[in-house]
């Protein structure tokens, strides 16, 4: 039974361009929540999917775009990128009628120069 | 919005000592929930605590929930090497459920 699996590992993008980071939740997970984590700090809520649609978003720009597929793997888009947006950026999936329990993968790795 | 600070930031044991951290939620948490992040690694999830007042023990690991649900601790007893890494508490934004806030995270390192 794989668990969370992110792709790619680690990426490199230079300011002003556009990023699409991918999300396969744990087997039997219906819901993918995204998080930034900047260096030395803890994860920051991005938003969340379930039943393909945007449930609920923390405090991100509009530069930063989701999507669910039928299958509840999801895609993180990122446009117009700053420097600030270097950061570990992790998926986590959960099953909806559970008690919160997120299930993390191992994070995509964006710099940004 | 709401806010979660850990305490202390950075903490550094010997092996075999005890080591404490504590959560501080500005608002009141209908649960909380504790993390592990080893260094270069990813948050796997710990425990979950719902009741007020609600403590669960994992082998070395003590978590409490405070009364007012407001406030949680991890303690540590007889710290191991493969105890190191940066212990996050989150809880569930009052606003919604599906927003989780994590705490400032406290480092721990541990000498052999």
């Amino acid at each position: 039974d794989a668990g969370v699996t992110q792709s790619p590992t680690h990426l490199i993008k230079t300011r002003g361009q556009q990023v699409t980071l991918r999300c396969s939740p744990k087997s039997g997970h219906d819901t993918v929540s995204w998080y930034q984590q900047a260096l030395g700090q803890g994860p920051q809520f991005i938003f969340q999917y379930y039943e393909e649609e945007e449930r609920q978003r923390g405090n991100f720009p509009d530069r930063f775009s989701g999507h669910q597929f039928p299958n509840y793997s999801s895609e993180l888009n990122v446009n117009a990128l700053l420097l600030g947006d270097s950061a570990l950026y992790l998926c986590a999936s959960s099953q909806e009628h559970s008690t919160n329990e997120q299930f993390f993968g191992p994070g995509t790795r964006l710099t940004v120069l | 919005g709401q806010q979660v600070m850990q305490i202390p930031q950075y903490q550094h044991v010997q092996e075999g000592e005890d080591f404490t951290t504590y959560c501080n939620s500005s608002t009141t948490l209908s649960n909380i929930q504790w993390y592990k992040q080893r260094p270069g690694g990813h948050p796997v999830f710990l425990i979950q605590l719902v009741k007020s007042g609600e403590v669960k023990k994992q082998k070395r690991l003590t978590f409490q929930f405070g009364e007012a649900k407001k406030n949680s601790s991890l303690h540590i007893t007889a710290t191991q090497t493969t105890d190191v890494g940066t212990y996050f508490c989150a809880g569930p934004d009052s606003g919604g459920y599906q927003k989780v806030t994590f705490g400032t995270g406290t480092k721990l390192q541990v000498i052999p």
